[in-house]
């Protein structure tokens, strides 16, 4: 099973500021990642997908770089909406099941 | 506009049963793999099942043997029987589709439904 993880758990930035959010896999995906934003009350909704793709309708402030074992999710200009957690996922090719890293929550003061 | 809805949520006994239920509307959902996730109160996401388009059928080890996952193509629904809850299973579960055949990540989901297991 491959394990995603995470960094960091908490960043604080202001609005205008870009955030950078890590995630390492324990075994290459290749670029089989995805990243969903959770705002609280809410679902999960996807924002990249194989890592760098851009889902319908998610602003070009996010965006999604990396292959194998490291990727990123970086946010220009932050704006206060963009407070939430936000997770990365990928699944194994064999079964095909899926893992989340445990999130990192992103606070706009 | 593609929309799901689950339902079927609520409160149970340890060792007791459930079923959600998870309808699609906007998109044949007989044609998308499906899948479960949850999240416990204030805790990360969870995959728990999935169910691809020709009903292969994927859990994860936690729910192995007590979730079965089963579609309902004339309702346009997929849904979660859940047997043996233990008070761990409680979490919001969500359904969610793949974004295509073969995809490896999930575009559309519900908005949840709530399981608490509690005596």
């Amino acid at each position: 099973e491959t394990v995603l993880t995470q960094s960091p758990v908490t960043l604080s930035l202001s609005p205008g500021e870009r955030a950078t959010l890590s995630c390492r896999a324990s075994q290459s995906v290749g670029t089989y990642l995805a990243w969903y934003q959770q705002r609280p009350g809410q679902a999960p909704r996807l924002l990249i997908y194989d890592a760098s793709n851009r889902a319908a309708g998610i602003s070009a402030r996010f965006s999604g770089s990396g292959s194998g074992t490291d990727f990123s999710l970086t946010i220009n200009s932050l704006e206060p909406e963009d407070s939430a957690i936000y997770y990365c996922q990928q699944r194994d090719n064999w079964p095909p099941k899926d893992t989340f890293g445990q999130g990192t929550k992103l606070e706009i003061k | 506009e593609v929309h799901l809805v689950e339902s079927g949520g609520g409160l149970v006994k340890p060792g007791g049963s459930l079923r959600l239920s998870c309808e699609g509307s906007g998109f044949t959902l007989s044609s998308y793999s499906m899948n479960w996730v949850r999240q416990a109160p204030g805790n990360g996401l969870e995959w728990v099942a999935s169910i691809s388009t020709s009903n292969y059928i994927y859990y994860a080890d936690s729910v192995k043997g007590r979730f079965t996952v089963s579609r309902d193509n004339a309702n346009n629904s997929v849904s979660l029987q859940m047997n043996s809850l233990r008070a761990e299973d409680t979490a919001v579960y969500y359904c969610a589709r793949d974004a295509w055949l073969a995809a490896h990540f999930m575009d559309q989901w519900g908005q949840g439904t709530l399981v608490t297991v509690s005596s």
